[in-house]
Formats: structure tokens, sequence, C-alpha cells
């Protein structure tokens, strides 16, 4: 039962342009959302995070939108650079970031220089 | 900057044998988790730890335990491997705070033979 989903396994977009990942949650007693990039052969370094009570939280170049109503978040990456190019998970909690995570399945995101 | 490190990058072993999985964090986190990372499945929690000695069940604890005997370090335990097991496995720790996340380790690709 995959509690969080990340239903495009991949994307490609032209660099410049605007990258739009998103993700949808079943469990309505998730919280907490986070993104994280992946490189190949290396940990998933945190990306950004939003809380329930927030519907956009901005990071530079980097912007989620949570609409808990739909149980659906997307992360914004503009303008998209070569080195976003990556795996991005999607995880949740139902209370803080820094217990335990329910993670999606990853979009792997290609920029096209 | 936090560092969460693993003993291995890399690891063979053979089906049957008792593999030890090693983990240590250097910024005094209370929280810490092991999860493993499979093609099309994103991460999984196996473990996690909020506290020395005290240890979680995640959502597949089948096949392994952990220990924590220090603070620092988080002990994944493969009893008796099997091939599949093979994996990748991320650890991860994480400090208090309600804005905090989890950092995690560069992963441990452990093939099962």
């Amino acid at each position: 039962d995959q509690q969080v989903k990340q239903n495009s396994p991949s994307l490609s977009v032209q660099e410049g342009r605007i990258s739009i990942l998103n993700c949808d949650y079943t469990n309505s007693m998730f919280d907490y959302f986070l993104w994280y990039k992946k490189y190949p052969a290396e940990g998933p370094t945190f990306l950004i995070s939003i809380s329930s009570i927030k519907d956009k939280n901005e990071d530079g170049r980097f912007t989620v939108f949570l609409n808990k109503s739909a149980k659906h978040l997307s992360l914004h990456i503009v303008p998209s650079q070569p080195g976003d190019s990556a795996v991005y998970f999607c995880a949740a909690s139902p209370n803080f970031g820094n217990e335990k995570l329910t993670f999606g399945t990853g979009t792997r995101l290609t920029i096209i220089p | 900057d936090v560092k969460v490190t693993q003993s291995s990058r890399y690891l063979v072993k053979r089906t049957g044998e008792k593999v030890f999985l090693e983990c240590v964090q250097d910024m005094d986190h209370e929280n810490m988790f092991w999860y493993r990372q499979d093609p099309g499945l994103g991460l999984r929690l196996i473990y996690f730890s909020y506290d020395v000695k005290m240890k979680e069940k995640g959502d597949i604890p089948e096949g392994y335990s952990v220990s924590r005997e220090k603070k620092e370090r988080f002990s994944l335990i493969l009893e008796s491997a099997s091939t599949n097991q093979t994996s990748m496995y991320l650890c991860a720790s994480a400090g208090p705070g309600e804005n905090t996340e989890a950092f995690f380790g560069q992963g441990t690709r452990l093939t099962v033979v």
C-alpha cells in the first residue's frame, strides 16, 4: 500500500524552463512533507520541506506547494539547470521532518542543455 | 556540516552469512534510521531508533535486526543474508527540533550471491 505516490517515474525539461514534480499521498495523518534529491551512488540530500499549516514554501529556485484538501504537493524548480538532473523523492511524516519518513518511489529529472 | 558515515560503499556476501552494516554520525543526533532503496520502490524504512538502546520496527523489518549501544552508532544486522536482501542500504540521522530534517549517509550497495 503506497501511501506516498510519485506517478511520473521520469521527466525531461529544457534548461532554463520550469520543472514541476508531483507527489500525492493517501494518509491524512501526514503533517510534514519533504523533498530529497539523490545522485547515483550517493545518499539523498535534503532540498526543501513544508508543514501542513502552510501552502507554500520557497527557497531560492525551489518552491514547494501543498494542497492539503487534494492531498497533493508539488516541487517547482525555476530556472532548471543541468545540475538539477537527479532523482527526486517526496517524503512525508505524521509529525516532523526528524522522525520516520514515508517515501515515494521517486522521479528521475533530466535537464536537457 | 553533519556527517553520517557508513562503513562500506560496496559489499558482496554469500547467502546465509551474517552481515553487519555500520553507521556513525558525528552530530550527537538522537534519531537514527535504516532504509533500503530498490528500483521502483523508493526508500523503505527497516528500523529506527530515537534513543540509545531503543529500537522500533519500520515497514520492512523481517530478516533484519539493529543495535544502538552508543548514541552515535546504529548497526543493521542481516541475520542470514538472502538474495532478496540485495539492495542499497541508507542510514540517516536527525537532531531535535520541529523543522529539522534527516541527513543521509552515502549508502552501502550490498550484493548477496
